[in-house]
């Protein structure tokens, strides 16, 4: 069974703090994709990135950075120099294969990030 | 680019009433989600069709059904409606092997039940 953990639950920072938004996940399959997904209070879910199994390279975009471990499993979100307009909740997902080729998609719980002006 | 539509964007119904969401997937992706978010809550998966077959099934009332048609949009039929059936509804779709299967969401539907 797939299994995605974000414990950080809320996160509030000054703005251009950095901050990092920690996930776990738990997977048999030896074939999967990572999300990161912002949901801003308007309410709609944007796709962030997403990082296969094979694929440990870390990845920055422009203020975003990601830290893909497989080792402990961790997927890691890094916002450098935050700004009002991250205040958002995120989710991080894992999808796996499944029967006949489509995917099943967990959601973590999500960490909802308050930046202070 | 075309994202993934849904529609209404807002409904409110009263108890006992029925309930049908709409949502037109990004073209040729051949897998749509549907997927509830009760307020405060993470995404919970209801369903999901790939090729217009249900393939798999998640937390979905037997009160609620929904379908996948041939022009690939599908609609979530939700009926004798519940005040806990109040929440924001995604639609979602995929295309297996490209762009990293990556599952692209509709804006949601907010359904409030009074």
């Amino acid at each position: 069974a797939q299994k995605v953990t974000q414990a950080q639950t809320e996160i509030s920072v000054v703005e251009k703090e950095d901050v990092t938004l920690d996930c776990v996940y738990e997977t048999r399959d030896t074939t999967y994709y990572l999300f990161w997904y912002k949901q801003p209070p308007s309410g709609e879910l944007v796709f962030l990135i997403r990082r296969n199994s094979f694929d440990e390279q870390n990845e920055i975009s422009g203020r975003y950075s990601w830290n893909f471990q497989k080792s402990t499993s961790s997927f890691n979100f890094t916002i450098t120099a935050s700004q009002v307009v991250d205040s958002a909740v995120y989710f991080c997902a894992l999808s796996e294969a499944g029967s006949g080729g489509y995917q099943k998609v967990t959601f973590g719980t999500g960490t909802k990030l308050q930046v202070i002006p | 680019a075309a994202g993934v539509i849904q529609s209404p964007r807002h409904l409110i119904k009263e108890k006992r009433e029925t309930a049908t969401l709409k949502c037109y997937p990004i073209p040729r992706h051949d897998t749509v989600y549907w997927y509830q978010q009760g307020p405060g809550q993470d995404p919970q998966f209801l369903i999901s069709f790939y090729e217009k077959m249900q393939s798999d099934k998640g937390s979905i009332p037997d009160r609620f059904s929904a379908q996948q048609f041939s022009d690939y949009h599908s609609e979530l039929n939700m009926s004798s409606l519940e005040l806990g059936d109040s929440a924001l509804y995604f639609c979602a779709s995929s295309r297996t092997g490209s762009e990293g299967n990556t599952i692209y969401f509709g804006e949601g539907s907010w359904l409030t039940v009074v």
